[in-house]
């Protein structure tokens, strides 16, 4: 079963927050954000892994909260480069080793200026 | 230093030819995928191998057949076209260590008519 992301999508001016979830129903052992603008691949962003860290590079961060199987993802000052839409793959704990990941539906975001 | 590529980058079928989609990864890694991407469905598992001469089953592996003769390189065959599977596939591949980034390609629009 897929996780449920939220938003679906959001639309956003220039310098704006955002904060995207992603909800599993299975224990997780790790997220993975990945960000994929039209036509091209997805990028990997940032992996959570169980222990409910929380993980960020320049303006983009990510938590984990283990307890609840969900993972949040949050843009600060949100830049024109942003926009895209954004993925959750989760790695559950009974698939771990298997190196698979289930990946989230997607959040649309558009950055406008 | 090329990482993930995958050959055609599109291609139009007529229903009940089939084809073959390649991927190529240069980075030795042993886990390989093969994801379909539809409109509001996100990335959805097909077939993956978690090493050479290995292949499993994914989420929607119906209809699609896949080897892995050589560790770096990963083919999705489809035997007869069908419509239901116009879709951008994307290849990926990861290394060995547990919970290590997925490395897409650019991915290969296919349409069946």
């Amino acid at each position: 079963q897929q996780p449920v992301q939220s938003p679906q999508a959001v639309i956003l001016r220039e310098g704006e927050d955002a904060v995207i979830n992603c909800s599993s129903s299975k224990a997780l052992y790790s997220v993975h954000w990945y960000r994929q603008k039209h036509g091209e691949a997805p990028v990997f962003l940032m992996i959570l892994l169980k222990g409910g860290e929380q993980k960020g590079h320049d303006k983009i961060s990510a938590s984990f909260n283990e307890k609840k199987q969900q993972s949040s993802l949050y843009l600060t000052a949100s830049q024109l480069s942003y926009s895209g839409t954004y993925f959750c793959g989760t790695e559950s704990v009974n698939n771990f080793g298997n190196e698979k990941l289930t990946f989230g539906t997607g959040t649309r975001l558009t950055i406008i200026p | 230093n090329a990482g993930v590529t995958q050959t055609p980058k599109f291609r139009v079928l007529k229903t009940g030819q089939s084809m073959t989609l390649l991927c190529a990864q240069d980075m030795n890694h042993e886990y390989m995928y093969w994801y379909r991407q539809d409109p509001g469905m996100g990335l959805r598992l097909i077939h993956y191998s978690v090493g050479e001469g290995t292949t499993a089953k994914g989420e929607v592996p119906d209809g699609y057949n896949v080897s892995r003769l050589k560790k770096q390189n990963f083919l999705l065959g489809l035997e007869s076209a069908a419509p239901s599977q116009t879709s951008v596939y994307f290849c990926a591949s990861t290394g060995l260590q547990a919970s290590q980034p997925q490395h897409f390609g650019d991915g290969t629009r296919l349409s069946i008519l």
